[in-house]
């Protein structure tokens, strides 16, 4: 199930379910998105990203889906294994003339085996 | 993907003294570069965006002084905490950007502790 922490969010599946995290962005200027994975104690590690112009994009295991309607992205694993076990951020650019990225909260995503 | 590195990997070091991080990109040429501060189970924080041979652009209630950042070349950026405080504990993370592409790639962090 899905709980709030006192900081971040966690989702808890069992090894082998599809996980699924979400993320609501802020501006709707916002024209790419990626989705980074941190293990405790390491920088981010890129997962997959999506431009504004595209509402899906599949990599391995993983898709992104896109809504800007609701400004809502998020990220499907598919068969989740405990080493996918690690805090995801979503990240918004506000522009492409603005190359700041904006990170989401994140939500920790833990797998059972 | 492109990859980052960072060195230390962890520091200690005592109140009053002063503490260089190094960021490199390992296999592209970064023209800009971004300095995150992360504190336990929060998200991360951007302090400052440099682009190489340009002055730092440091985010609202960033103090320039505390924190040197100098950005030489298109491979290293170096982020200095001068006069640390045990405030100044925290886990920075550098960022890595080509101008020819989106993606921005971080580096596996730095622990400073100050005692």
């Amino acid at each position: 199930g899905e709980s709030v922490g006192l900081h971040l969010p966690t989702l808890s599946v069992q090894e082998g379910d599809n996980s699924i995290i979400n993320c609501a962005y802020s501006n709707s200027a916002s024209d790419y998105f990626i989705w980074y994975k941190q293990e405790s104690g390491k920088g981010p590690q890129f997962i997959i990203d999506i431009r504004s112009n595209m509402d899906k994009r599949q990599g391995q295991r993983v898709t992104v889906l896109l809504n800007k309607t609701v400004k809502h992205l998020s990220l499907q694993i598919a068969a989740t294994q405990p080493g996918d076990s690690a805090v995801y951020f979503c990240a918004e650019r506000k522009n492409s003339g603005y190359s700041t990225l904006t990170f989401g909260k994140g939500t920790m995503l833990l797998v059972s085996p | 993907g492109a990859v980052v590195s960072q060195h230390p990997s962890r520091v200690i070091c005592k109140s009053g003294t002063s503490v260089k991080i190094e960021c490199r990109s390992l296999d592209f040429q970064a023209t800009t570069m971004f300095w995150y501060r992360q504190f336990p189970k929060q998200s991360l924080m951007l302090m400052a965006t440099s682009n190489e041979g340009s002055k730092a652009t440091y985010e609202q209630g960033v103090e320039k002084d505390k924190f040197l950042i100098n950005h030489a070349s298109l491979t290293l950026s170096t982020l200095t905490v001068t006069s640390a405080h045990p405030e100044d504990s925290s886990f920075y993370i550098c960022s890595a950007r080509n101008h020819l592409a989106d993606t921005q790639y971080f580096g596996p962090g730095t622990r400073l502790t100050v005692l």
